[in-house]
């Protein structure tokens, strides 16, 4: 899998958006862009995931440049509960047998 | 049942003693992980079942740690004579393999320590 660099972490006021980027330049054609988070003291819960295309659900959106070498998460108004480590992962759909490794992320402070 | 579950939440445990943690995967998944969580640490795997597949143990940190899956459901991580270092947060999660996309579902995790 790809190899992902995150800032160690970021703080964002309450109500305003947070943009956490992602650097992915040595990405396959076929890896996908995965994020996960953890709020503390509760295990890694899936955000969204997307291969080139902008993705949105209802937790965040996910924009991925069009050489792909980089992404950006955005919480669009963040809040406090949205205090967590973000992580980025770059992954092959299926992955075979090989479990998903986790960076060290970014830890977001979402401050009031 | 709707997330996935695991148990005891909280252990407490003297050095040298056996431990087992326990897993229930959310219904119809057939992947299933164990990593563990030191303090301050980022997730560490540990074992990984894939159906009836043989597991992949590769994240095993010594011969003390061990894990089983019964029926392709429940699992337990047993760790014996328990060392100080072992103490962490073991997390499982499943996923569901058809879908091939790696949307894991974790659960909470079983906090252990080791006096």
């Amino acid at each position: 899998d790809a190899k992902t660099t995150q800032p160690p972490s970021m703080d964002c006021a309450e109500g305003r958006a947070a943009n956490l980027p992602c650097n992915h330049s040595t990405i396959s054609g076929n890896e996908y862009v995965y994020w996960y988070r953890q709020i503390h003291s509760q295990g890694p819960q899936y955000i969204i995931h997307g291969l080139k295309n902008n993705e949105t659900n209802e937790m965040a959106s996910l924009i991925i440049t069009e050489d792909r070498k980089s992404s950006t998460l955005i919480l669009p108004h963040a809040t406090l509960r949205d205090t967590a480590v973000y992580y980025c992962i770059v992954r092959v759909v299926g992955g075979g047998n090989t479990p998903l490794v986790f960076g060290k992320g970014t830890r977001l402070s979402v401050i009031a | 049942g709707a997330g996935v579950s695991q148990s005891p939440s909280n252990k407490v445990t003297e050095k040298g003693k056996d431990v087992e943690l326990r897993c229930d995967p959310i219904s119809g998944h057939t992947a299933l992980y164990w990593y563990r969580q030191s303090l301050g640490q980022g997730l560490e795997f540990l074992i990984y079942f894939q159906g009836n597949s043989a597991p992949d143990k590769s994240g095993l940190p010594s011969d003390r740690f061990s894990a089983e899956r019964t029926g392709g459901s429940v699992s337990t991580l047993t760790i014996q004579r328990t060392q100080q270092e072992d103490s962490a947060v073991y997390l499982c999660a499943s996923r569901y393999q058809s879908s091939g996309a790696n949307v894991l579902t974790f659960g909470a995790g079983s906090r252990l320590t080791v006096l």
